[in-house]
């Protein structure tokens, strides 16, 4: 069974530029999440799609951050502009659903995002 | 408020050796899943071990075990003959049973196996 995938895996822009990164969730996986993991801390929930509905987007920094998951398969996350306190590895993981190992998330390598 | 705390930021043992890091959590719900998850340096996220609150007995992965005690809110993870590929930070998370719920996690314990 493949794994989450993402890309890029490193990226480094200036401040007031624009970033998209990708992820592709393990097949038959409903739920898909996008954190966000500052050097030294734990992940923090950005997002969290069910299929390809909204369920928690209530620490995305709207105004500049914007997440899509066309088809309820593959993912977005676009940041626009970035600052520096964006820089930060970004996670993706994907879950199957809503009862007992399908709690389990599995997650992807990262992006590791440096802005200067 | 649903929490998890691990009070040990960071710990070290021996090779060969056991340890066990601690994690407590707070929920008033009483159906829900505990996770350990391992994250070596600059590599990916993986779970280590599950454990459902239904059950009283402990879960088990080789040589990962937890102790989990329900009524005290405590879910320690124990590495029996640790190995230097353990060296990683360890996150305890737990997410409460039901639709569209979010994992809580810890801020993590930063385990290094020395040789």
């Amino acid at each position: 069974e493949a794994g989450v995938a993402q890309s890029p895996r490193y990226k480094i822009i200036e401040k007031r530029q624009s970033v998209a990164f990708w992820c592709n969730p393990i097949s038959g996986h409903a739920t898909l999440y996008w954190y966000q993991q500052i050097l030294g801390q734990g992940p923090k929930l950005l997002i969290q799609f069910q299929n390809n509905g909204v369920v928690d987007d209530s620490q995305l920094p709207k105004d500049r951050f914007s997440a899509e998951r066309l088809k309820g398969v593959d993912s977005t996350l676009k940041i626009q502009p970035a600052k520096l306190e964006d820089s930060a590895v970004y996670l993706c993981a994907s879950s199957r659903g809503n009862s007992g190992s399908g709690y389990e998330q599995y997650f992807g390598p990262g992006t590791r995002l440096t802005v200067t | 408020a649903q929490t998890v705390t691990q009070s040990q930021p960071e710990m070290s043992v021996q090779e060969a050796e056991t340890v066990t890091l601690s994690c407590t959590y707070d929920t008033s719900e009483n159906n829900y899943y505990l996770f350990w998850y391992k994250q070596p340096p600059s590599r990916q996220m993986i779970l280590v071990i599950r454990q459902e609150a239904y059950k009283q007995q402990n879960a088990t992965e080789n040589r990962f075990s937890v102790n989990f005690q329900k009524a005290a809110k405590s879910f320690s993870l124990k590495i029996s003959d640790s190995q230097l590929g353990d060296t990683a930070m360890y996150f305890c998370a737990f997410i409460n049973a039901g639709n569209n719920r979010k994992l809580i996690w810890g801020l993590g314990t930063s385990l290094a196996v020395n040789p």
